[in-house]
């Protein structure tokens, strides 16, 4: 069955540096997503993509971050100045469509750690 | 806005005896519910969602949901539990509004203990 891949699986970075999450969603999809989890707290959900730009996006995404699809494979997530509070697990969600009759199918995550 | 509680957050159960994971929704439109569940250093898998059909919805592994508009409820149930369903459940919201349909609001999850 096909599934949504994430790379690394754990990342640790030092506070001010630039990381860049990656994600292979499931090759037929069209929307992408990016979640994210602190420790201890909800599944938050971050931003949508769909057509080469952001359908959608919550408070927490800020112009620290930014999504791309480089490539007709890939679609990445980068923080441009990590911040101790971005510590938290990561997930890539892709779908077929858009709207409750498509399923989200998500990513094993990526636990990102700032020292 | 949209939004999920999950009344526990953590459940134990023995083996062969029944499941209840409790879960109540807030949303401003035709909600659209989910249950995902997360095994260990894996991804979230979908048990099972309801989109204003049938309001008891039968997902996978023998899972199973009630949709209650009165009572704002999507609780999950399963007749008997196995070990291999101790897990994390999640319970989401989706606003089948099409500007919101994208979005999904989680829970804060239940962790569901199975013992011998």
């Amino acid at each position: 069955e096909p599934e949504v891949t994430q790379t690394p699986s754990h990342q640790v970075t030092q506070m001010g540096q630039e990381v860049i999450l990656r994600c292979v969603p499931i090759s037929n999809h069209l929307y992408f997503y990016w979640y994210r989890q602190i420790l201890g707290q909800k599944v938050e959900f971050l931003v949508s993509f769909y057509n080469n730009e952001i359908s959608e996006k919550s408070e927490i995404f800020d112009d620290q971050f930014s999504v791309e699809r480089p490539d007709g494979s890939n679609f990445t997530l980068k923080i441009r100045s990590t911040k101790l509070e971005d510590s938290a697990m990561y997930f890539c969600a892709s779908s077929f469509g858009q709207g409750a009759g498509y399923e989200q199918y998500f990513g094993p995550g990526t636990r990102l750690t700032v020292t | 806005a949209q939004s999920v509680t999950q009344l526990d957050s953590h459940v134990s159960v023995s083996e062969g005896t029944p499941v209840l994971l409790r879960c109540n929704y807030s949303s401003s439109y035709s909600p659209s519910l989910f249950w995902y569940v997360q095994h260990p250093n894996k991804g979230l898998q979908l048990l099972l969602k309801y989109t204003s059909a049938a309001t008891l919805v039968k997902g996978i592994n023998g899972f199973e949901a009630e949709f209650k508009k009165s009572e704002t409820s999507f609780h999950l149930t399963k007749p008997s539990a196995h070990m291999s369903d101790a897990a994390e459940y999640f319970c989401v919201v989706s606003d089948t509004d099409t500007g919101t349909a994208s979005k999904l609001t989680f829970g804060t999850g239940t962790r569901l203990q199975v013992t011998l």
